[in-house]
């Protein structure tokens, strides 16, 4: 996990509002991804970001926003438009060579939403 | 479409015995191939990838993977399994950037 930061752990919220996941990294990566984790199903790519103020929907990016306004930072907002948003978030980055396959991508900690 | 599927949803082995987790593959192309372990409510942690060359990749932890293009196949292997090796596994397949992961494979050693 080193390198990567997701804060909270844990999020619990309401139905109808929208809630914002943090991604931190200090790798100096230029990409940087968002996925969805539900049981059974393996990982799902919502949103992806190859370079700051840039930004590309993944398979599963109805419902959910971001941004990437610093080569750090990639925040996740879940919007109250996503229907079912209960899941485990994982945020990872990569070095970023575009168009690379070759890259390894690297994992935060994750963050756990339940909705209420 | 680049997907890799993972044909068992759980492995069961005793410590001290070989452990094998197995992934095939649809690449068009070059395929790169990578194993991620998981460990409960915690992250991915990369294992090893296979991009060229030598087709036994060697990786964290005492893994290693092999890739036979003949049977699509990029099967983890560990010569012998400890109890810590209990996770989640999953195999992945990278295209333009975007990993395409198998639905995961729950290793279990008993002691």
């Amino acid at each position: 996990d080193g390198g990567i930061t997701q804060s909270p752990k844990y999020l619990f919220r309401k139905e109808g509002q929208n809630v914002t996941l943090s991604c931190e990294q200090n790798l100096n990566h230029d990409a940087m991804y968002w996925y969805r984790q539900d049981p059974g199903q393996g990982l799902r790519l919502i949103y992806y970001s190859q370079i700051v103020n840039d930004f590309q929907k993944g398979d599963i990016a109805e419902g959910y926003s971001v941004s990437r306004e610093k080569k750090e930072s990639f925040p996740l907002t879940v919007t109250s438009a996503q229907k079912n948003p209960t899941a485990f978030y994982l945020c990872a980055s990569s070095i970023g060579s575009p168009g690379s396959d070759t890259d390894t991508q690297y994992f935060g900690p994750g963050t756990r939403l339940t909705v209420l | 479409a680049q997907s890799v599927a993972q044909p068992e949803d759980q492995v069961n082995v005793a410590e001290g015995n070989p452990l094998t987790v197995k992934c095939t593959y649809s690449v068009s192309g070059n395929p790169y191939l990578f194993w991620y372990v998981q460990y409960p409510n915690r992250g991915l942690q990369f294992l090893l990838k296979y991009i060229t060359g030598d087709n036994l990749v060697k990786g964290s932890y005492g893994f290693e993977a092999e890739f036979n293009k003949s049977q699509t196949s990029f099967h983890l292997k560990k010569p012998s399994a400890l109890v810590s090796d209990s996770a989640l596994y999953f195999c992945a397949t990278n295209s333009w950037g975007k990993l395409q992961f198998g639905a995961g494979t729950q290793v279990v050693v008993t002691p």
